[in-house]
């Protein structure tokens, strides 16, 4: 079955600093990927999402993702992060013939200001 | 449109008691899927299904109940509540190949 790794399950940082967030999943074939955001008492919300074409996706609020498929990664990037990123940031793939996802761990964000 | 709406937000419920979640959608989406998030594991499948009429099990199912009669609704029934259903659930909905738009989730204390 479909895992999905993260690879940090806390990450403190400065307002401004960038950030990158580690996303691997387990095995290839047809695959759509996603990165959700759930801040504080909220549900989940959909930052971006990649399907097929351009493997590099910006997504809202100046987030971006690259998916490299030789290494089965979607990493998250953001250049410049703000006190109000402070969340958690699930990763998540469905096999891309449905809606099913699986999700990692996911990777809780604090921002200091 | 009010999107994914879960009810109630908040329960508690004393261990052997039975409840209904409650989960609408209004978007007209056949792929409905419930899910529990616990700390450290992300959201792990419950039940999901793919139309009216059809449910399948996901990853963790053991203890709950699913049914489908309409494309707009899909209940999660807990039979007999444990301690360890103690998580806050989330309701979904899409099409395939598209996002998953999630509902407010809901709280659930077993004690």
């Amino acid at each position: 079955a479909q895992s999905v790794s993260q690879h940090n399950h806390h990450v403190i940082l400065s307002e401004a600093a960038s950030l990158e967030l580690g996303c691997n999943y387990s095995y290839g074939g047809t695959v759509n990927l996603f990165w959700y955001v759930q801040y504080p008492g909220q549900h989940l919300q959909l930052l971006l999402k990649y399907f097929s074409g351009d493997p590099l996706v910006k997504g809202i609020k100046g987030f971006e993702a690259e998916f490299i498929k030789s290494k089965f990664s979607f990493n998250l990037r953001k250049p410049s992060v703000q006190w109000s990123d402070t969340a958690e940031y699930f990763c998540a793939v469905n096999d891309g013939y449905g809606n099913k996802l699986v999700f990692g761990a996911g990777t809780i964000l604090r921002v200091k200001s | 449109n009010a999107g994914v709406t879960q009810t109630p937000k908040f329960q508690v419920l004393k261990t052997g008691q039975s409840m209904t979640l409650q989960c609408a959608q209004d978007m007209n989406h056949e792929y409905m899927s419930w899910y529990r998030q616990d700390p450290g594991m992300g959201l792990r499948l419950i039940h999901y299904s793919v139309g009216a009429g059809i449910t399948d099990q996901g990853e963790v199912p053991n203890g709950y109940n699913v049914s489908r009669s309409t494309t707009e609704d899909f209940p999660l029934r807990l039979l007999s509540a444990a301690p360890s259903q103690t998580s806050v659930y989330f309701c979904a909905s899409g099409e395939a190949n598209t996002e998953a738009f999630f509902g407010q989730g809901t709280r659930l204390t077993v004690v």
